[in-house]
């Protein structure tokens, strides 16, 4: 099955500067790689996937890039508000294709600064 | 609202006790997950369901541990002799492909 590492496990960054989550995996196969949002107390919501076929995904002022043959992948969110304070997970496919769940890694609590 | 409901939100139970959760996925979703988060950490896979057949469990989930999907819609996740170790929150996502979209969970806490 598929291993998840994510770092920092902790993360403060002033408002307005950038903010780079990393995960890395294990399974090869692996082709579908979403990041979840989880703030305190509520449930974790996907804000921005990337599949393995592209390198890079942009939505507004999140962006998921790949690199498979490092078998890594990372979360970059620009021009950070105090909005964004929350949990992270990344995850992959626990058995390659994605039909049967996502491993999660443990996550990094994004804090920013006013 | 047409997203992934569970209930309760919040469970209170004596070690010992038998607790039941359920979970109503989106409706047009076939695949179902159970998972569990203890604080810290991120959502650990349980069990999931294509349609009303349980595909797999992972050896986290004892055997006091049971999940069902009768006619392929809602399923419950039964915890039978609970025990202060269970204290998590259990989350239920569904899904048509990859993506996968969560319920609010249940908080266990046991006493």
């Amino acid at each position: 099955g598929e291993n998840v590492e994510q770092h920092p496990s902790t993360l403060s960054v002033q408002e307005g500067d950038s903010a780079v989550i990393k995960c890395t995996y294990s399974d090869s196969a692996s082709n579908y790689f979403p990041w979840y949002k989880q703030e305190l107390g509520k449930r974790p919501q996907l804000i921005i996937d990337i599949r393995s076929n592209v390198g890079e995904k942009k939505d507004q002022r999140i962006a998921v890039t790949l690199n498979k043959t490092a078998k890594h992948f990372s979360l970059h969110i620009t021009e950070t508000q105090p909005e964004d304070s929350a949990v992270y997970f990344c995850a992959a496919p626990r058995l390659g294709g994605g039909a049967d769940g996502l491993t999660f890694g443990k996550g990094t609590h994004l804090i920013i600064q006013p | 609202d047409t997203g992934v409901s569970q209930d309760p939100r919040h469970k209170i139970t004596k070690r010992g006790q038998n607790v039941t959760f359920r979970c109503d996925p989106i409706s047009e979703h076939n695949r179902l997950y159970w998972y569990r988060q203890t604080l810290g950490q991120g959502p650990e896979f349980l069990t999931y369901f294509q349609n009303e057949a349980q595909l797999e469990k992972s050896r986290l989930l004892s055997d006091r541990f049971s999940a069902e999907r009768p006619k392929g819609s809602f399923s419950t996740l039964e915890i039978q002799r609970t025990e202060q170790g269970d204290s998590a929150m259990y989350l239920c996502a569904s899904s048509s492909r990859e993506k996968l979209f969560f319920g609010s969970g249940t908080q266990l806490s046991v006493l």
